[in-house]
C-alpha cells in the first residue's frame, strides 16, 4: 500500500508558465513533508520542504503548500524555467530525530518544461 | 560534488557473484541509509544506521548485507543476486534533525 502517492507520472508546461506538482499521503503520522529533485544519472537533491504545523513555504521561485485535512501538498514553481525538468519526488516523514528521520517517497513526476 | 560519494556508479554482475557496493560522506552527518530505485516503483527505504548501529531493516532479503565501519562509510554486500534486483542504489546521509542527502547512485544490473 502505497503511502505517499503522486498520481501524474508525468507534467509539460511552458516556460514562464507555473509548474503545479501534485502529492497526497495517506498516513497520518506524517508530519513532515519534502520535495525532491532529480535529474537522469544523478541521486535526489533537496528542492523544499514544510513541516505541519504551516501551510505554506516558500523559497524563491519554489512555493509548497499542505493541506493537512485533506492530506495533500503541492509544488508550484513559477516561473517554470526549462533548467527545471527533473523527475520531482514528493517524500513525507514521520519527524523525530536520528534513525526515526526516515523517508517515504512516492514514484515522482516528470516535469518537462519547453522553450 | 554533493558529500556523498558513492562507488561504483555502475555495475554488472552475474547471479553468483559477491560484490561490494561502497558509499563515503564528507558531511559529519550521524546517519546513513540504503535506498534501492526500481523502473516505476517508488524510492524504497533498505536500511539505516544511525550512530553507526542498524536500527532499521524493511525486510531486505538476506542476500543484501549492510556494514557500517564508522559514522562516514556504508556498504552494501552483495551475493546470490537476482535479475530483479537490477536497480539504482541510493546511499544517504543526515544529521539529526536535518534534510537527506543522497549521492548519485550505483546503476546495478544483474545478468
Amino acid at each position: 500500500d502505497q503511502q505517499v502517492k503522486q498520481n501524474s507520472p508525468s507534467l509539460s508546461v511552458q516556460e514562464g508558465r507555473i509548474s503545479i506538482l501534485n502529492c497526497d499521503y495517506t498516513n497520518s503520522m506524517f508530519d513532515y513533508f519534502l520535495w525532491y529533485k532529480k535529474y537522469p544519472a544523478e541521486g535526489p537533491t533537496f528542492l523544499i520542504s514544510i513541516s505541519s504545523i504551516k501551510d505554506k513555504n516558500e523559497d524563491g521561485r519554489f512555493t509548497v503548500f499542505l493541506n493537512k485535512s485533506a492530506k495533500h501538498l503541492s509544488l508550484h514553481i513559477v516561473p517554470s524555467q526549462p533548467g527545471d525538468s527533473a523527475v520531482y519526488f514528493c517524500a513525507a516523514s514521520p519527524g523525530g530525530g536520528g534513525s526515526n528521520y526516515k523517508l517515504t517517497f512516492g514514484k515522482g513526476t516528470l516535469l518537462t518544461v519547453n522553450p | 560534488e554533493t558529500g556523498v560519494t558513492q562507488t561504483p556508479r555502475h555495475l554488472v554482475m552475474g547471479m553468483t557473484n559477491k560484490k561490494s557496493l561502497k558509499c563515503e560522506q564528507h558531511l559529519g552527518h550521524n546517519a546513513m541509509y540504503w535506498y534501492k530505485q526500481s523502473a516505476k516503483k517508488p524510492l524504497e527505504l533498505m536500511f539505516v544506521y544511525s550512530l553507526e548501529e542498524r536500527v532499521e531493516n524493511n525486510s531486505v532479503p538476506s542476500r543484501f548485507s549492510p556494514e557500517c565501519p564508522n559514522s562516514s562509510h556504508l556498504f552494501l554486500h552483495l551475493h546470490t543476486l537476482q535479475p530483479e534486483d537490477s536497480a539504482l542504489y541510493l546511499c544517504a546521509s543526515s544529521q539529526e534533525f536535518g534534510e537527506t542527502f543522497f549521492g548519485q547512485g550505483t546503476r546495478l544490473t544483474v545478468v
